[in-house]
């Protein structure tokens, strides 16, 4: 089956610690994207990517940075710049040869930091 | 920047009682998108409406959409417990590079 697969579900680190979260697709998209989510709150872009050695900073990038080595891969680290890390962050691909493609979600990763 | 912006907050009905979500947006798009989310999960993709469409059904949704009042609604009817969740709107500019949601609509159905 193809879709999204975002690891830990659940991580924990100290203040001060960088952190990378994982995000891996086969569903063979060329644009992914990463959002966070705050309790209550919409989805806010951090950043995306449509091409592979290519990404874009979104509304929050400040605090994260990400790499795009390989179509099916987008990780992003939560670098100890990042004043308020402790969210829900989600990742996205979307197939972007079409005008009107839909994003498919990964289950999210929740991060607490203390 | 955040466009799109849900109405409710948050609406409680139930069960086989109709639910209406309604979203406003600012600027020009090329589709309008409707999201699920249940509790801890990702979003999952629940239907598609173009800029040049004015409703659009699938199942149990109805979509609506009016450019002249950047609003677009979306209704589910026959409500179920399993319905329960949060639904997003998602704006879509530039065909694609550019995605941008609300806050959300937090449905509950009472059984």
């Amino acid at each position: 089956d193809g879709g999204i697969t975002q690891s830990p579900k659940y991580l924990f680190r100290k203040e001060g610690q960088n952190v990378t979260l994982s995000c891996e697709q086969n569903l063979n998209h060329d644009a992914m994207y990463w959002y966070r989510q705050d309790p209550g709150q919409g989805l806010r872009l951090i950043y995306y990517s449509q091409i592979v050695n290519d990404f874009q900073k979104g509304d929050i990038a400040e605090g994260y940075s990400v790499s795009r080595e390989k179509k099916e891969s987008f990780p992003l680290t939560v670098t100890s710049a990042q004043k308020n890390p402790t969210a829900f962050y989600l990742c996205a691909s979307s197939n972007q040869g079409y005008d009107h493609s839909p994003l498919h979600f990964g289950n999210g990763t929740r991060l607490t930091v203390t | 920047s955040q466009q799109g912006e849900e109405d409710p907050q948050a609406l409680s009905i139930q069960e086989g009682e109709n639910a209406t979500m309604n979203c406003s947006y600012k600027t020009s798009i090329n589709n309008l998108q409707w999201y699920r989310q249940n509790s801890g999960r990702g979003l999952v993709h629940l239907i598609l409406i173009r800029s040049n469409e004015r409703e659009k059904h699938s199942g149990r949704l109805r979509v609506t959409l009016d450019t002249s009042k950047k609003s677009s609604s979306l209704l589910i009817t026959a409500s179920r417990a399993a319905d329960t969740a949060s639904y997003f709107c998602a704006t879509v500019v530039n065909y694609g590079q550019n995605f941008v949601f609300g806050p959300g609509t937090r449905l509950s159905v009472l059984p």
